[in-house]
């Protein structure tokens, strides 16, 4: 079965620092993952998508995230945060007949 | 990518009521689904919708509570049946991406509240 673990449930930064999120996954198989970010009161929006081709991936906003297999994660990153940035992010993997299993999201605050 | 309108936004309702929730894809999909985010939480999988089939729902997740129609491959509606404040959640739909290299698109949802 498929599962997802994000590792920090609350991630504070400063404005113009690096961004982590951990991700680590759980998957029988070759896994399809994807980050999504939920600004307040809004949808989801893709981030970026990993489905076995390379292993970084680059997505939109200047975020990107590596598959490592051996250490079963896939951390989002990006290297100088900004105020739009606030907003809670969630890490998925593909189950079988294309179901989405979400992590329980991590809430990134960026501050001046 | 899909572009898939949904409403309502958002409702206030009473309990014993039902509310049907509807999502419109600008183009056909095969497969429809339908998530419930309760408030503070991650997104959980109620039921996949397949066009001209019952849906298919997870464990937790019964027809009676949260019947679903998907008449055609552009449009699927879900019914919250019965409502107790419990049910107060945001509700999403979703399409698989298809032949697309896009990730799954999501409705922009449902935010219920059961008084």
């Amino acid at each position: 079965a498929q599962s997802v673990t994000q590792l920090d449930s609350h991630v504070s930064v400063s404005e113009g620092t690096p961004v982590l999120l951990r991700c680590n996954y759980s998957s029988s198989y070759s896994p399809s993952l994807f980050w999504y970010v939920q600004h307040p009161n809004k949808g989801l929006q893709l981030l970026l998508k990993y489905t076995s081709a390379a292993t970084l991936v680059k997505g939109i906003n200047g975020f990107e995230a590596e598959f490592k297999k051996s250490e079963t994660s896939f951390h989002l990153t990006k290297p100088s945060a900004h105020m739009s940035d606030a907003a809670e992010y969630f890490c998925v993997v593909s189950g079988g007949y294309n179901k989405l299993i979400f992590g329980a999201g991590t809430r990134l605050a960026v501050h001046p | 990518s899909a572009v898939i309108s949904q409403k309502p936004s958002r409702d206030i309702c009473q309990r014993g009521t039902s509310l049907t929730i509807q999502c419109q894809v600008d183009s056909q999909v095969t497969m429809m689904f339908w998530y419930r985010q309760q408030p503070g939480q991650s997104l959980t999988l109620i039921a996949t919708a397949n066009q001209g089939s019952e849906a298919t729902y997870e464990s937790g997740f019964v027809i009676d509570k949260f019947p679903i129609s998907r008449p055609n491959l552009t449009f699927s509606t879900l019914t919250v049946s019965n409502m107790s404040p419990e049910d107060s959640s945001i509700y999403l739909c979703s399409v698989d991406p298809g032949q697309s290299n896009y990730g799954y698109t999501f409705g922009s949802g449902t935010r219920l509240t059961v008084v």
